[in-house]
């Protein structure tokens, strides 16, 4: 079955330590991207990519680091950077050009804590 | 200036009675798309509905039905005949022709169904 799986689920990181979360996807979609929320809250865009080997900044990118080597794989690394770490990380795909009805496909988040 | 604003952050409903779910977005493409999405308690994001700018009649599935209103740039969910399993967090979100590959997405809103 096709889809986008994230893992770990749960990743519970110590002050100072780099993390990073998986992001894969089956799609066979061009653009992927990377949201955070926190309790309550809605999605924030951190990072995103239309293509293998370019990404752009979101709207919270201070802290997170990215790659796209691959057009299935989209990592995303939290930083010692990022003070507030702590939050429910989402990871979507999407076609990157035409039918403007194709949803963005979602994975099943990771939850990050700061320990 | 918020792309998409919901003003509910809370909701709640009786079971099998209809509820609206606001939503307005701002944009001055001539062309985007607007999805409503899903997401329970365990934080999967499911999408339930999507309306594109020129489509003439307003979408439906099955008990989902999104009021949209072009002039006034709303396009409010309804449920219908609302079930326990309803209660999860609603978000409204826009893509635009001119910058395809961002998805903008609203603060959400809560529903509870009571029983």
């Amino acid at each position: 079955d096709g889809g986008i799986t994230q893992s770990p689920k749960y990743l519970f990181r110590k002050e100072g330590q780099n993390v990073t979360l998986s992001c894969e996807q089956n799609l066979n979609h061009d653009a992927m991207y990377w949201y955070r929320q926190d309790p309550g809250q809605g999605l924030r865009l951190i990072y995103y990519s239309q293509i293998v080997n370019d990404f752009q900044k979101g709207d919270i990118a201070e802290g997170y680091s990215v790659s796209r080597e691959k057009k299935e794989s989209f990592p995303l690394t939290v930083t010692s950077a990022q003070k507030n770490p702590t939050a429910f990380y989402l990871c979507a795909s999407s076609i990157a050009a035409g039918r403007m009805n194709t949803e963005a496909f979602f994975g099943q988040g990771t939850r990050l804590t700061v320990v | 200036a918020q792309k998409i604003t919901q003003t509910q952050p809370g909701m709640f409903v009786q079971e099998k009675e209809a509820v609206t779910l606001d939503c307005t977005y701002d944009t001055s493409d001539p062309s985007y798309g607007l999805f409503w999405y899903k997401q329970p308690s365990s934080g999967e994001m499911i999408f339930l509905i999507y309306q594109g700018s020129y489509d003439q009649q307003n979408a439906t599935e099955g008990r989902y039905s999104l009021n949209f209103q072009k002039a006034r740039k709303s396009a409010n969910l309804v449920i219908s005949a609302s079930q326990l399993g309803d209660s999860a967090m609603y978000f409204c979100a826009m893509r635009e022709i001119y910058n395809f590959n961002k998805f903008y997405f609203g603060s959400g809103t809560k529903l509870n169904v009571k029983p």
